[in-house]
């Protein structure tokens, strides 16, 4: 157990709806990072938050968007959804920004199917 | 931008021997850190074993070692003794510093490792 938790594990909805990701880093983690894991792409850096604020984006759509809170949990939601958002979601955390030994340990996934 | 090559798509080893996972890498940057993550057929990323840069010993965690090789740059996994519990895919990965303090993972396209009996 990593102790990055992610819910919900499975979701499936159809195509043009929105759904939103939850994570809760690991206790004293100040980063959370999500990544989008698909067959076709591997996995994919979407975006990094540290302690409250945007840090870091990568590949991540407009139709996408997230947030980190006081808490230092994090939301990412996925609006007007299409069959290739289908994939694994994956929140990730670190104790500081990531830079030198600061290891990121990653949730177990949200499985997300669109249909 | 950074890279990561994995260049074998599957692997097949038999229980209680070593195997290693290749792993190389490209970068300019005289700083980086790499990682390895074993992801089992439920879906979940376990990290394994970081390497720095700059470390001067390869780093070991348990059964897992890595043969860091900086001049040739690769990282490859070993595995020792391998169990049946180790069949999963492999994901090196090398930490990209962006603009803005932040950071991500470049991960490889992952050796899917068989154990067999």
């Amino acid at each position: 157990d990593s102790g990055v938790t992610q819910t919900p594990k499975h979701l499936i909805t159809a195509t043009g709806q929105r759904v939103t990701l939850r994570c809760s880093p690991r206790s004293g983690d100040l980063s959370v990072y999500w990544y989008q894991q698909s067959l076709d792409q591997g996995l994919q850096f979407l975006i990094q938050y540290y302690n409250g604020e945007e840090r870091a984006k990568g590949n991540i759509l407009e139709r996408f968007s997230a947030q980190q809170f006081p808490d230092l949990h994090s939301e990412l939601n996925l609006s007007s959804l299409e069959l290739g958002d289908s994939a694994l979601y994956f929140c990730a955390s670190s104790d500081q920004a990531g830079q030198g030994r600061d290891t990121i340990y990653f949730g177990e996934g949200s499985w997300l199917t669109v249909v | 931008a950074q890279k990561i090559t994995q260049t074998q798509p599957g692997m097949f080893v038999q229980e209680k021997e070593a195997v290693t996972l290749d792993c190389t890498y490209d970068t300019s940057d005289p700083s980086y850190g790499l990682f390895w993550y074993k992801q089992p057929s439920s879906g979940e990323m376990i990290f394994l074993i970081y390497q720095g840069s700059y470390d001067q010993q390869n780093a070991t965690e348990g059964r897992y070692s890595l043969n860091f090789q900086k001049a040739r740059k690769s990282a490859n996994l070993v595995i020792s003794a391998s169990q049946l519990g180790d069949s999963a895919m492999y994901f090196c990965a090398m930490r990209d510093a962006l603009t803005g303090g932040g950071n991500k993972l470049t991960f490889g396209t992952g050796t899917q490792l068989k154990v067999e009996l």
